[in-house]
């Protein structure tokens, strides 16, 4: 079993400040991880993704989010947001097994909003 | 290539009829998923195939919904009939073997 927890539904920060948005997942397997952007009227844009490599990844738009296993986490960051960034952010889990593609679970997403 | 494409993008009907929904997945990805999403549930899983086999449709909401993948290249999902609560926004996605799925723009669904 699999599932996402995704803290804060909407966070708002003001532009050029540091963003910070939180996933924590369960998996009985080693994961693969996502993180997806959803513009508004659009569908979901992959941003990253982990998948056993380096605990770093870095993703389009200046995102980054690190895979810590010991917290069960995969938290997103920006060192600065731009009001480009405002838009609903979800973490999604996926089974590793050994190349096989699973089902992704999404989280319930958080918004962004970027105050100028 | 062109990514997942949907249609139709926006579609309303009434309650009882009958709707279906198209899409067309990107060339040479073996897995397709129909997803549904809305405000109170969020992003749902409905059904996916690998190599055009349903593999599991426990998100189905029930007997009205049914999907198909006749051939790589094109899958549905149909509502017979319709009702007010199908109202949603239906996401089709794609994807490789490696797990990152590639969505299409979706169909809003509303349902009178």
């Amino acid at each position: 079993a699999q599932s996402v927890t995704q803290l804060g539904s909407h966070v708002s920060v003001s532009e050029g400040a540091l963003v910070l948005l939180r996933c924590n997942y369960s998996s009985s397997v080693p994961p693969y991880l996502f993180w997806y952007v959803q513009y508004p009227n659009q569908g979901l844009q992959l941003l990253l993704k982990y998948t056993s490599a380096a605990t770093l990844v870095k993703g389009i738009n200046g995102f980054e989010a690190e895979f810590k296993k010991s917290e069960t986490s995969f938290h997103l960051t920006k060192p600065s947001a731009h009001m480009s960034d405002a838009a609903e952010y979800f973490c999604a889990v996926s089974q590793n097994s050994g190349g096989s593609n699973y089902k992704l679970t999404f989280g319930k997403g958080t918004l962004l909003t970027v105050n100028p | 290539d062109a990514g997942v494409i949907q249609s139709p993008r926006h579609e309303v009907t009434e309650m009882g009829q009958e709707v279906t929904l198209r899409c067309k997945p990107i060339s040479g990805h073996d897995y397709l998923f129909w997803y549904r999403q809305t405000m109170m549930r969020g992003l749902e899983l409905l059904i996916y195939f690998n190599n055009n086999v349903p593999i599991d449709d426990s998100g189905m909401p029930e007997d009205r919904f049914s999907a198909k993948m006749p051939n790589a290249s094109f899958s549905t999902l149909k509502i017979q009939p319709s009702e007010p609560r199908d109202s949603a926004v239906y996401f089709c996605a794609s994807s490789p073997d490696r797990g990152e799925q590639y969505f299409g723009p979706g169909t809003r669904l509303t349902v009178t």
